[in-house]
């Protein structure tokens, strides 16, 4: 079981490009939860995903930002006009359940220069 | 909102030592505390606490909750260079949207001297 990957580890974009992270669950996973660490802060929730549904966004930028797990592949997080403040590791975690007891992914680290 | 408070930030010890790294929460539908490790990588999972009074227990590590106080600890005893980490400490609850949302402190950086 190759656990939770997620690709790229690092990514540098210029200020409006787009950054496009991915994640694959664990195997068995159907639930994947997309978070946030700021430089200097916890990690903070964004989104939370079931196959081809986006179950919870509140903690997705209104602008800018989405989700998607589709049926075959894996999730991706999108990041569109990508700005100074972006820049964060964004990890991802997978769960068989909604119970909250999550594997995490090693993280994208985005860098917007 | 929920908030989640670590302490101390950070600390240095000396191998062999025994820290204890607190988590105080304040979380709206409280289900469980997680402790994570956090190297230069993903977090990994280290404990889950449900219920007060009831310490878990992984070799060195050993965590306890009290839902009265909203508090938990982390113990490392017999500290190593290996437990060098930032240890992250989050609170799940259930937020109403239909899924279990962890809150997370911003951690206490561990840093064992040899």
């Amino acid at each position: 079981n190759a656990g939770v990957m997620q690709n790229p580890r690092h990514l540098v974009r210029r200020r409006g490009q787009e950054a496009r992270l991915r994640c694959s669950p664990m195997k068995g996973h159907s639930h994947v939860y997309w978070y946030r660490q700021l430089p200097e802060e916890g990690l903070k929730f964004m989104v939370y995903l079931q196959k081809e549904n986006i179950i919870d966004e509140s903690g997705m930028p209104k602008e800018r930002f989405s989700a998607e797990f589709p049926k075959e592949g894996p999730s991706i997080l999108r990041i569109q006009q990508v700005v100074r403040g972006d820049s964060a590791a964004y990890f991802c975690a997978s769960s068989p359940e909604e119970t909250g007891g999550y594997t995490f992914g090693s993280g994208t680290r985005l860098t917007v220069v | 909102e929920d908030k989640v408070v670590q302490s101390p930030l950070s600390l240095v010890v000396h191998e062999g030592d025994t820290v204890t790294l607190n988590c105080s929460y304040e979380v709206t539908n409280f289900r469980s505390l997680l402790w994570y490790k956090q190297e230069k990588k993903a977090p990994t999972f280290l404990f889950m606490l449900t219920s007060s009074g009831i310490e878990k227990k992984s070799g060195r590590l050993s965590s306890i909750l009290d839902k009265k106080e909203l508090f938990s600890i982390l113990n490392i005893t017999a500290t190593q260079t290996g437990d060098s980490a930032v240890y992250l400490c989050a609170g799940t609850a259930y937020s109403g949207a239909g899924s279990y949302q962890l809150t997370f402190g911003k951690g206490t950086k561990l840093s064992v001297i040899p």
